[in-house]
């Protein structure tokens, strides 16, 4: 099956500086690439998504790019500030209608 | 506007105990599902559902069971809890044909004693 890595799994920025986060899957088949955000105590949110049709999508300050080739794909976000400070997953399906393998997560913290 | 909603935000309950986990979704899913998320292992997909009276095992099954008699609602059924069990459990749904994300519970979570 499926399985996804992500890394790092902590990561620190200084306010208004970007923040990267990537991921690795296996299975060259998977078409739907998922990033969602929880903040501490709440849901987590999808934020943004892309599909293996398409290289690279932006909303505002978040961008992630898809690297099908590698089976690699990151979340971008730019002049980040302490409310992006969350934990982050990433997630891969084989199918859009096939459940999806999270990676672990990345704990953000934006330094202000 | 909450749209999948979970019972319990906190639950304790004894070892040995048959506790249900009870999800609800307004969004005319067919899609739902119940994941586990503990501390370094993310989320764990237990079981989900993509039409009513069905289910299919994910990766952590053994020890639980699923109901789902009506499209809106999914329930994740921990048959005998263990300490073990002890985590966060997340309910979500989606539409089908893989048109829309993943919309999540706010949660509960399970302690065992």
């Amino acid at each position: 099956g499926e399985n996804v890595e992500q890394h790092p799994s902590t990561l620190s920025v200084q306010e208004g500086d970007s923040a990267v986060i990537k991921c690795t899957y296996s299975d060259s088949a998977s078409n739907y690439f998922p990033w969602y955000k929880q903040e501490l105590g709440k849901r987590p949110q999808l934020i943004i998504d892309i599909r293996s049709n398409v290289g690279e999508k932006k909303d505002q300050r978040i961008a992630v790019t898809l690297n099908k080739t590698a089976k690699h794909f990151s979340l971008h976000i730019t002049e980040t500030q302490p409310e992006d400070s969350a934990v982050y997953f990433c997630a891969a399906s084989l199918r859009g209608n096939t459940p999806l393998v999270f990676g672990k997560g990345t704990r953000l913290s934006v330094i202000a | 506007d909450v749209k999948v909603t979970q019972s319990s935000r906190y639950l304790v309950k004894r070892t040995g105990e048959k506790v249900f986990l009870e999800c609800v979704q307004d969004m005319d899913h067919e899609n739902m599902f119940w994941y586990r998320q503990d501390p370094g292992l993310g989320l764990r997909l237990i079981y989900f559902s993509y039409d009513v009276k069905m289910k299919e095992k994910g990766d952590i099954p053994e020890g639980y069971s699923v109901s789902r008699e009506k499209k809106e609602r999914f329930s994740l059924i921990l048959e005998s809890a263990s300490t073990n069990q002890t985590s966060m459990y997340l309910c979500a749904s989606s539409p089908s044909g893989g048109r829309g994300g993943y919309t999540f519970g706010s949660g509960t979570r399970l302690t065992v004693v």
